[in-house]
């Protein structure tokens, strides 16, 4: 089946700093989603972006489906963005695979 | 409310012990599906529904049974609980011609 594969692991900032989290898939896909689950073990859905580029205030994500590779960017972190930042693709099957998420601390 | 919702939030089973999970949504979603998550592991997909009468198997579906009598509600059965099962599980759906997920608040379960 698919793989995903996210880096870094796990990522601190300090509050102001941007960054980016990465997420590597092995096969062609018609679904990608980035989520974030806070520390209380929410999952909220940042983006559904399987091609192309969108932007939602101080977070944005990028697809390049021709290679794989999906990125989000956080700017100007704050301590409210911490928590684990999942990757999850859906390739020619109705199957939601998850990568094994970014844990991100942000530091005031 | 429109979302998914599932229960208990919290549940504490001996081995061997069976219950159901439970998971409702009220917008009208084809499709919803049952995932575990374990330190380290991500989320894990155990089954997955596209309709009413219609289950399959995800990635980890051992020990655990589905069905789906109605559109709203997608139950997660346990027969007889095992250790291993301690986990959180999370439930969502999300409509056939979209494909964004909604996620349930998850269910955190203990077996001992």
């Amino acid at each position: 089946g698919i793989q995903v594969e996210q880096s870094p692991p796990d990522l601190i900032l300090q509050e102001g700093a941007n960054s980016t989290l990465r997420c590597n898939f092995s096969d062609s896909v018609n679904n990608l989603q980035w989520f974030h689950q806070n520390p209380w073990g929410q999952l909220i859905n940042l983006f559904y972006i399987p091609s192309g580029t969108k932007q939602n205030g101080r977070l944005s994500a990028t697809t390049v489906a021709t290679e794989r590779y999906s990125l989000l960017y956080i700017s100007s972190s704050q301590t409210t963005d911490s928590g684990v930042y999942f990757c999850a693709v859906e390739g020619g099957s109705e199957k939601l695979v998850f990568g094994k998420g970014t844990k991100l601390t942000v530091n005031p | 409310n429109a979302g998914v919702t599932q229960t208990p939030k919290f549940q504490v089973l001996k081995t061997g012990q069976s219950m159901t999970l439970q998971c409702a949504q009220d917008m009208n979603h084809e499709y919803m599906s049952w995932y575990r998550q374990d330190p380290g592991m991500g989320l894990r997909l155990i089954h997955y529904s596209v309709g009413a009468g219609i289950t399959d198997q995800g990635e980890v579906p051992n020990g655990y049974n589905v069905s789906r009598s109605t559109t709203e509600d997608f139950p997660l059965r346990l027969l007889s609980a095992a250790p291993s099962q301690t986990s959180v599980y999370f439930c969502a759906s999300r409509h056939q011609g979209t494909r964004g997920y909604t996620f349930g608040s998850g269910t955190r379960l203990t077996v001992v």
